[in-house]
């Protein structure tokens, strides 16, 4: 499986501001997704990116909020923006791999704290 | 639109018991599913899959689980658990190709194991 790295690990941001994530894989890859995990909480998709087109955002997330690039096939941002501190989560990037590419790897998560 | 409802929120079990964590998935069309597990202060790992043929699906380190299609379920079994087994496991299903929410997951709410010495 792929390994996937993001950066920061963890941050600690002032409402109003702004937090760019990024998520680097060792191998090139068509499907990323992000995810977001709120304190407590399960996992829910926020947009998928695959490189050569737009972001596909889930519902209740837009662009101006979460902006995602997805310049070549092993790496991606997203953007936390405007941030208040009910944007205090975990933030994961995964990668989809395997035939039909329907396995999903994760990486760490960028733990993310609004005050 | 698929869901996943894992019946348990919190699994407390000895050391050496076994354990079942339960998955339901509701779904108008095939799925594939999973179980990820997340040990404290990580990321989430892919345990085990479901994707076609035997409806028994085992991991490396003594996990199974088994696709029930009448009652929508994918059930985690082990039975004799470590201490090491205590974690987040997540249920999650997505979409078989084609369709528009294809490799898009879904996630159930999460069931905590924690294994008492």
């Amino acid at each position: 499986s792929a390994v996937i790295s993001q950066k920061p690990s963890r941050d600690i941001c002032q409402r109003g501001t702004s937090l760019t994530i990024q998520c680097q894989v060792d191998s090139q890859v068509t499907m990323m997704f992000w995810y977001r995990q709120q304190p407590g909480q399960s996992l829910t998709l926020i947009a998928t990116a695959n490189q050569g087109s737009e972001a596909t955002y889930e519902s209740g997330f837009v662009i101006d909020k979460f902006p995602i690039s997805r310049p070549n096939l092993t790496f991606s941002t997203l953007t936390v923006s405007n941030m208040s501190p009910e944007d205090s989560s975990i933030y994961l990037c995964s990668v989809a791999q395997g035939r039909g590419y329907y396995e999903q790897y994760f990486g760490p998560g960028t733990r993310l704290t609004v005050t | 639109a698929q869901s996943v409802t894992q019946l348990d929120s919190q699994v407390p079990v000895f050391e050496e018991a076994p354990v079942e964590l339960r998955c339901n998935y509701s779904s108008s069309v095939s799925v594939y599913l999973f179980w990820y597990v997340q040990y404290p202060n990580q990321g989430l790992q892919l345990l085990l899959k479901y994707l076609s043929g035997s409806t028994l699906v085992e991991s490396i380190n003594g996990f199974e689980a088994e696709f029930n299609k009448s009652q929508t379920s994918f059930h985690l079994r082990k039975p004799s658990v470590h201490i090491s087994d205590t974690a987040e496991y997540f249920c999650a299903v997505t979409l078989r190709p084609g369709g528009t929410s294809y490799g898009k997951l879904t996630f159930g709410q999460g069931t905590i194991l924690t294994v008492h010495p």
